[in-house]
């Protein structure tokens, strides 16, 4: 089945600085991918989104790039600001509604 | 934009006792619904889907007579986690897709369930 791999699993930044997560799926078939933001004692909420046709997507400071011959994509917050301090999940979806999630990654902004 | 309504936010009950948690989407149709569960500092482990009209799906090692699922709506799902013990306490999340085909999933915020 399929699998997703993200790293790190802890990343702490300055403010200002940015922001790179990663992560790479197992299925080829895999032709959605979001990004998901957890803050503590809520549930996730997409952040931004990525579908297999399209090789990157920019949303303000936050943007996504998907290599799909490497099987790859990614997150990148520009100009990080305490309030992005959380968790962020990627996932991998495929032909069915069933969405596969990385193990997340803790973002710490220190002021 | 979709939003996801889960109650109640926080549940603190006694061992054995059944205990629901609602799902709605407040917004728009839902004709697919899942189920999480998030132990801390772990990601999100989907438990079962549901679609609305017929049987949940369960994931493997999900007891189905453990946690029932009911998704008599488009847009109200329900997990009854009978006779609760203290290894079922968690952090329980639903989410939903917003009608049909490659849609976002929105989730809700989340029940916390401590069993005593």
């Amino acid at each position: 089945g399929e699998n997703v791999e993200q790293h790190p699993s802890t990343l702490s930044v300055q403010e200002g600085d940015s922001a790179v997560i990663k992560c790479t799926y197992s299925d080829s078939a895999s032709n959605y991918f979001p990004w998901y933001k957890q803050e503590l004692g809520k549930g996730p909420q997409l952040i931004i989104d990525i579908r297999s046709n399209v090789g990157e997507k920019k949303d303000q400071r936050i943007a996504v790039t998907l290599n799909k011959t490497a099987k790859h994509f990614s997150l990148h917050i520009t100009e990080t600001q305490p309030e992005d301090s959380a968790v962020y999940f990627c996932a991998a979806r495929g032909g069915g509604f069933k969405t596969i999630f990385g193990a997340g990654t803790r973002l710490f902004v220190k002021a | 934009g979709a939003v996801v309504s889960q109650h109640p936010s926080r549940v603190i009950c006694k061992s054995g006792t059944s205990v629901k948690i609602e799902c709605r989407s407040l917004d728009f149709q839902a004709t697919t619904m899942f189920w999480y569960r998030q132990f801390p500092k772990q990601s999100l482990m989907l438990m079962a889907t549901s679609n609305e009209g017929s049987k949940a799906t369960y994931e493997q090692g999900v007891e189905k007579d453990k946690f029932l699922i009911n998704h008599a709506s488009l847009t109200l799902s329900t997990l009854t986690v009978t006779s609760a013990h203290p290894e079922d306490s968690s952090f329980y999340i639903c989410s939903a897709i917003r009608g049909r085909g490659n849609q976002p999933q929105h989730f809700g915020d989340g029940t916390r369930l401590s069993i005593l």
